[in-house]
């Protein structure tokens, strides 16, 4: 069965500085990845997702991941925080032709410090 | 951009009611699901289901019920409320299995059981 690991409940950077939220998958068959954003009180918003395509995803307002096979990572990354990246971040596995939903780590809340 | 509307934002119900919590979604989507968000644990699957009138359990489908008599229709059912189901309610829908569709999310409904 898949999961996924988020490292770290709670990351605080400083606004310009870089965003790094740790995603690690277990899955025995090709994943497929997801990074969800959820502002205060609003449901989920698809960041970006991963198909196979390529392993460097770019998602909306600036945040990108990379998969790593050898690593089973999937980490989200912002080159530089905006005060409004405040929110909680969800990562989320499905298997390669699984029909099965989505399996969600528990969520990492970013805060952004002026 | 695909709907997903959940009828209450915030709720209020008393120990012991039948309380009903309502999703729609305006896309045609096959599957539906059901999921509870609470401090710490992430997103936990209710009940799920990828047809009319199908339905599976999730992770923690104790004490709930779904209806889904229309494709764009999605009901969670609390058929007795107790205190330990305060929590916030989300609801998605997607496009098929297969792993590449996405599940696009409600606002919530954050139930409060007195």
């Amino acid at each position: 069965a898949q999961s996924v690991t988020q490292l770290g409940s709670h990351v605080s950077v400083s606004e310009g500085a870089l965003v790094l939220l740790r995603c690690n998958y277990s899955s025995s068959v090709p994943p497929y990845l997801f990074w969800y954003v959820q502002y205060p009180n609003q449901g989920l918003q698809l960041l970006l997702k991963y198909t196979s395509a390529a392993t460097l995803v770019k998602g909306i307002n600036g945040f990108e991941a990379e998969f790593k096979k050898s690593e089973t990572s999937f980490h989200l990354t912002k080159p530089s925080a905006h005060m409004s990246d405040a929110a909680e971040y969800f990562c989320a596995v499905i298997t390669f032709g699984g029909n099965t939903p989505l399996v969600f780590g528990k969520g990492t809340r970013l805060s952004v410090i002026a | 951009d695909v709907k997903v509307t959940q009828s209450s934002r915030y709720l209020v119900k008393r120990t012991g009611e039948k309380v009903f919590l309502e999703c729609v979604q305006d896309m045609d989507h096959e599957n539906m699901f059901w999921y509870r968000q609470d401090p710490g644990l992430g997103l936990r699957l209710i009940y799920f289901s990828y047809d009319v009138k199908m339905k599976e359990k999730g992770d923690i489908p104790e004490g709930y019920s779904v209806s889904r008599e229309k494709k764009e229709r999605f009901s969670l059912i609390l058929e007795s409320a107790s205190t330990n189901q305060t929590s916030m309610y989300l609801c998605a829908s997607s496009l098929g299995f297969g792993g590449q569709q996405p599940q696009h999310f409600g606002d919530g409904t954050r139930l409060s059981i007195l």
